[in-house]
């Protein structure tokens, strides 16, 4: 299995709500990324998991929430998002974070926050 | 700080023509510059990457440390070639990949 799956493929919610984001792979990666991607720009950095332990958030809000419960597996909570926060949620896994190491990237997932 | 520039948002041109994406960084330390590119509806994929040296699809791409340039290159254009180009540098650490604005390529019939 090549590929890294993200679920939902969309999602609306309100300001008020508590939702997540998920994302796998199986490729034994060990870094795993979060990434924005607002229409008609390119993705930019949120998180970075190495080896399971959170090494980089890039200046997130703290509505955004990351959880990685085990090698495959990336989570991210929202809670009270704003209507700015909608935009494609890229998540991306790389061997492990050196610098000549492909990411793969999912799908994403397109939120809109009403 | 590490940056990347695109200065071409659009690049239309005919089928079997030649080809010139342009990318320019910012970095202090060694870089480890990408392509990646972005199929209508596909997933971004990595194109190549400046230590392979390597020929993907017909592109090719130099680093130039002098001119802090890694600009993307194909002698002549397929349709197939048309989508969203984005130069990417990764730090030192290789954990933080920062993506220039990207480049729209429409290749005409």
């Amino acid at each position: 299995d090549t590929e890294v799956t993200q679920t939902p493929k969309h999602l609306v919610m309100g300001m008020t709500n508590k939702k997540s984001l998920k994302c796998e792979q199986h490729m034994g990666h060990r870094a795993m990324y979060w990434y924005k991607q607002k229409a008609k720009k390119p993705p930019e950095l949120m998180f970075v998991y190495s080896y399971e332990k959170l090494s980089i958030n890039e200046s997130v809000p703290s509505r955004f929430s990351p959880e990685c419960p085990n090698s495959s597996l990336l989570n991210l909570h929202l809670h009270a998002l704003q209507p700015e926060d909608s935009a494609l949620y890229l998540c991306a896994s790389s061997q492990d974070g050196g610098p000549s190491y492909e990411q793969y990237f999912g799908p994403g997932t397109r939120l809109t926050v009403t | 700080a590490q940056r990347v520039t695109q200065p071409e948002k659009l690049l239309s041109v005919f089928k079997g023509a030649p080809v010139e994406l342009k990318c320019n960084y910012s970095y202090s330390g060694s870089p480890e510059l990408f392509w990646y590119v972005q199929y209508s509806r596909q997933r971004l994929q990595l194109l190549l990457r400046h230590i392979s040296r390597e020929s993907i699809k017909g592109f090719t791409a130099d680093l130039n440390k002098g001119e802090t340039s890694f600009h993307l290159k194909k002698p002549f254009a397929q349709e197939e070639d048309s989508a969203m180009y984005y130069c990417a540098l990764a730090n030192n650490a290789g954990n933080m990949l920062t993506f220039g604005g990207g480049t729209r390529l429409m290749v005409k019939p």
